[in-house]
């Protein structure tokens, strides 16, 4: 069965410095992998997925990731962060049950930014 | 307008209440879906509707009941709830559940249930 783990559940970091947020997966199948962003009493966005093709995906806000099958990973970066990234940030992958696809999601890592 | 909307935004509900959590996609999807956030947990899937057909009922109580008159939209009725049912409770939906495991999944901004 697929599962997620997101290894930091908070990442605090300065404004303008990098930031990396972890993401491993479980999986016996065909991946694809999912980074949604949710910013306070908001609901989730899709930041970036990885479908197949080039291991680096880039996705909005300047945000990237890169999927690496041999770590079963999918870490995301930023080069320099903003305070308005200041959200919590789910890695997901697709599992297949029943027939029907659906999102398992990890439990979330905090991104705090501070001045 | 955004593309899933859900409403109400808040609610707060006795355990003794009946109440409904209403959600409407603008997207021209076919799958709706119904997750559950709760503090310091992953979020749950609770329910999977795939062109109106329930697909996925992920062991959730039978204080919650869904409804899916067309692909459109989506009601999650409440009845007799505890106060550990207090979450926010979010409505996504996607083009089609049993095709294209990479389709996006769209949420709406969630409902937050208050259970008093």
């Amino acid at each position: 069965a697929q599962s997620v783990t997101q290894l930091d559940s908070q990442v605090p970091v300065f404004e303008e410095a990098p930031v990396e947020l972890r993401c491993n997966y479980s999986s016996s199948v065909s991946v694809y992998l999912f980074w949604y962003v949710q910013y306070p009493n908001q609901g989730l966005q899709l930041l970036l997925k990885y479908l197949s093709g080039s291991t680096l995906v880039k996705g909005i806000n300047g945000f990237e990731a890169e999927f690496n099958k041999s770590q079963t990973s999918f870490h995301l970066r930023k080069p320099s962060v903003h305070i308005s990234d200041t959200a919590e940030y789910f890695c997901a992958v697709s599992a297949r049950s029943g027939g029907y696809n659906k999102l398992i999601f990890g439990a979330g890592t905090r991104l705090a930014v501070h001045p | 307008e955004t593309g899933v909307t859900q409403t109400p935004r808040h609610l707060v509900m006795g355990m003794t209440n009946k109440k409904s959590l209403k959600c409407e996609q603008h997207l021209g999807h076919n799958a709706m879906y119904w997750y559950k956030q709760s503090a310091k947990k992953p979020l749950e899937l609770m329910f999977v509707y795939n062109f109106k057909e329930q697909t996925e009922n992920n062991s959730v109580p039978s204080r919650f009941s869904p409804e899916c008159p067309n692909s459109s939209h989506l009601f999650l009725h409440l009845h007799t709830l505890q106060p550990e049912d207090s979450a926010l409770y979010l409505c996504a939906s996607s083009q089609d559940a049993g095709r294209g495991a990479g389709n996006t999944i769209y949420f709406g901004e969630g409902s937050w249930l208050t259970v008093v």
